[in-house]
């Protein structure tokens, strides 16, 4: 059964702290995608993995094939990263979303 | 008695392209359903067929969504040009009638970058 569990749901940081947001999946997959989502709707592709580790700017993101489970991690946040944070799983002829995490950064 | 089928299962798109859905309900059920499910929020009810007929579109987007039903039996939905903000899951489900028991089927997942 194709299963994707992101965590935590909703997640409240200071400005300048690091953040970290989890994603495991059920069963093998081919890629995963990390979105970004901002108040008002728009989705932004932050990253796509199907192994390693993947760095742009201050975000950060891992994917351990092995144990089934990617990380996504933003140093030194900021205010202006406050949105939610969707991790999507490609399975064989399947997409999963995550459930979503709801980062707020407070300066 | 086989279900609600749905095609494709999923679907990736660039903004302002379109996209179509696919629903074959259950046969001999007269009532047919086009949800659309935002990540974190309940399914919206799109639009509601009996048979060929519209029942309910009132939440429809019509300046860019449609749908038809024209033999009664399977109903596609179109998104023309699709925005950002419809990147959700579209459930269709059927029922024997208004009111009764409805069936889902797996949904087609859109995201729109």
């Amino acid at each position: 059964k194709n299963e994707v569990e992101q965590s935590p749901q909703n997640l409240t940081a200071q400005e300048g702290e690091f953040i970290t947001i989890n994603c495991s999946y059920s069963v093998g997959i081919s890629a995963l995608h990390w979105l970004q989502q901002h108040p008002g709707g728009g989705i932004v592709s932050l990253f796509m993995l199907s192994s390693g580790k993947k760095k742009h700017g201050r975000l950060i993101a891992t994917i351990n094939i092995q144990e089934k489970h990617s990380s996504l991690h933003i140093t030194a946040s900021h205010p202006r990263d406050s949105a939610v944070y969707i991790c999507a799983a490609f399975f064989v002829n399947d997409m999963r979303f995550g459930a979503g995490t709801r980062l707020t950064v407070k300066p | 008695e086989a279900g609600v089928a749905q095609s494709p299962r999923y679907k990736i798109i660039e903004k302002r392209q379109s996209v179509a859905f696919w629903c074959n309900p259950i046969s001999g059920h007269a009532t047919l359903y086009w949800y659309q499910q935002i990540l974190g929020q309940g399914p919206k009810l799109l639009i509601q067929f009996q048979n060929n007929g519209v029942v309910d579109d009132s939440q429809l987007p019509k300046d860019r969504f449609s749908a038809e039903r024209l033999k009664g039996v399977d109903s596609t939905l179109k998104i023309q040009p699709a925005k950002l903000e419809d990147s959700a899951v579209y459930l269709c489900a059927s029922s024997a009638g208004g009111g009764e028991t409805q069936y889902f089927g797996p949904g087609t997942r859109l995201l729109v970058l």
